[in-house]
């Protein structure tokens, strides 16, 4: 089985910039997460996704950071304008469902971004 | 929001050393996780949580969850160096479904 595809692996851009990061996650898992991972500290939520209707994205900074999962497959996370303090790695996983998540919880391996 | 609060930070013990390490919160938790992270990777289940008092293992790893609901622990025995890395416990809330990850805690193992 495949696990979570994450690209690009990393990134580097100079504050005000915009990027994009794209997850395609495990076939038929239903449920996709994004959370953020700054250096020393563990992963949060920035939003969850059920199929391609939104669960929750409360601790998403919606003035700058959007996300959508067009089809209920792939997703991409966009920052626009980027900030210093968004450098982190942003880390996709995916559920067969959301009812017990932490079955095949499975992370991708991240794109770290760097904010110059 | 809710947070979690894992000790130690960092761990520094020679190869064969038993490691222990703990997590707290001031909420309660319904399923208690430990993951492990690599360097470039994301973190990995080893351990799953889902009743008060309960003690799981996983090889040389066994976990329990408080009976308080409010704190877990994790110990790894004999430690072997591709145990490096670094280590998270994260609690899920009931009725929620996201999870909420303590600060991790880094182990450096000396040969």
């Amino acid at each position: 089985e495949a696990g979570v595809a994450q690209s690009p692996r990393y990134k580097i851009i100079e504050k005000r910039q915009s990027v994009a990061f794209w997850c395609n996650p495990i076939s038929g898992h239903a449920t996709l997460y994004w959370y953020q991972q700054i250096l020393g500290q563990g992963p949060k939520l920035l939003i969850q996704f059920q199929n391609n209707g939104v669960v929750d994205d409360s601790q998403l900074p919606k003035d700058r950071f959007s996300a959508e999962r067009l089809k209920g497959v792939d997703s991409t996370l966009k920052i626009q304008p980027a900030k210093l303090e968004d450098s982190a790695v942003y880390l996709c996983a995916s559920s067969p469902s959301s009812d017990t998540p932490h079955y095949g919880y499975t992370f991708g391996s991240g794109t770290r971004l760097t904010v110059v | 929001g809710q947070q979690l609060n894992q000790s130690p930070q960092s761990m520094f013990i020679q190869e064969g050393e038993d490691v222990s390490m703990n997590c707290t919160s001031s909420s309660i938790f319904n399923t208690w996780l430990w993951y492990k992270q690599d360097p470039g990777e994301g973190p990995v289940l080893l351990i799953a949580l889902y009743k008060a008092g309960e003690l799981t293992s996983n090889g040389r790893l066994t976990a329990q969850f408080g009976i308080t609901r409010k704190d877990s622990f994790l110990n790894i025995s004999a430690s072997i160096p591709s145990d490096v890395g670094i280590y998270f416990c994260a609690g899920q809330l009931r009725g929620a479904q996201k999870l909420v990850f303590g600060q991790g805690t880094r182990l450096t193992i000396n040969p």
